[in-house]
């Protein structure tokens, strides 16, 4: 299985927002509600910063929101801030049973 | 708090194998399920297989079959991810994480990662 699609790397101004897509198949992004987003800073655990599609965990800023349609989903920052340049990785579970990340997004704040 | 607290750093000779261990803090395996994630130098995240000790169920990407092995040991609480036949590209730093009830949630505790070396 290939990883799910995701843009190399994404900017934008601080206080604009940007959407990272997440392109899969009917196998996994497109079959199953179980979408999720990942923040990870070098040196650190990555974080969970959207899961099931569109929930945001207590704690995570609502600056941060999930969607989906079809086999895309997208993770939209808004109101961009320095501190949200980042990696970011969406992962779906699959048809398989198993789970299967995104590429990675570079985020960058210019 | 529960934690998720992996061994130290290994180095290994090509053709080795490693084990990577992943001990719950605090708290119990058996309501999670425990997946490895490894990212080499350069590269994303990977999922490498999952195991859900309360029904002693493995699942592994298919890449990995038959090159991982995942376990549980639950009067320790410890969770153990085993790389057969490493190779240089193999070097990465490997993470155990754990979803509530199942491969179908998200990732919401992870450990510090355990960076494992494969080198002549």
């Amino acid at each position: 299985q290939s990883a799910l699609t995701q843009p190399a790397s994404v900017s934008g101004s601080p206080g604009q927002s940007i959407t990272i897509t997440c392109t899969g198949t009917s196998r996994d992004v497109g079959g199953y509600d179980s979408v999720s987003w990942y923040q990870h800073l070098p040196g650190e655990a990555p974080k969970v910063m959207i899961y099931e599609v569109t929930n945001r965990p207590s704690g995570v800023s609502n600056r941060f929101s999930g969607s989906k349609s079809g086999n895309t989903a997208s993770l939209t920052i808004s109101g961009l801030q320095a501190e949200d340049e980042a990696d970011y990785y969406c992962a779906s579970y699959t048809r398989f049973s198993t789970v299967l990340f995104g590429g990675g997004t570079k985020v960058t704040v210019l | 708090q529960v934690q998720l607290v992996q061994s130290g750093p290994e180095v290994k000779k090509p053709g080795s194998s490693v084990k990577v261990s992943c001990k719950t803090s605090g708290g119990t395996l058996n309501t999670y399920a425990i997946s490895w994630v490894r990212q080499a130098p350069g590269q994303g995240l990977e999922w490498m297989g999952g195991i859900i000790p309360l029904f002693g169920a493995t699942y592994y990407a298919q890449k990995f079959q038959g090159a991982v092995t995942i376990t549980t040991d639950e009067s320790t609480n410890t969770a153990s991810m085993e790389l057969s036949s490493l190779r240089p590209d193999d070097t990465a730093v490997y993470y155990c994480t754990r979803s509530y009830s199942g491969l179908k949630t998200h990732f919401d505790l992870w450990g510090s990662g355990t960076v494992v070396t494969v080198s002549s």
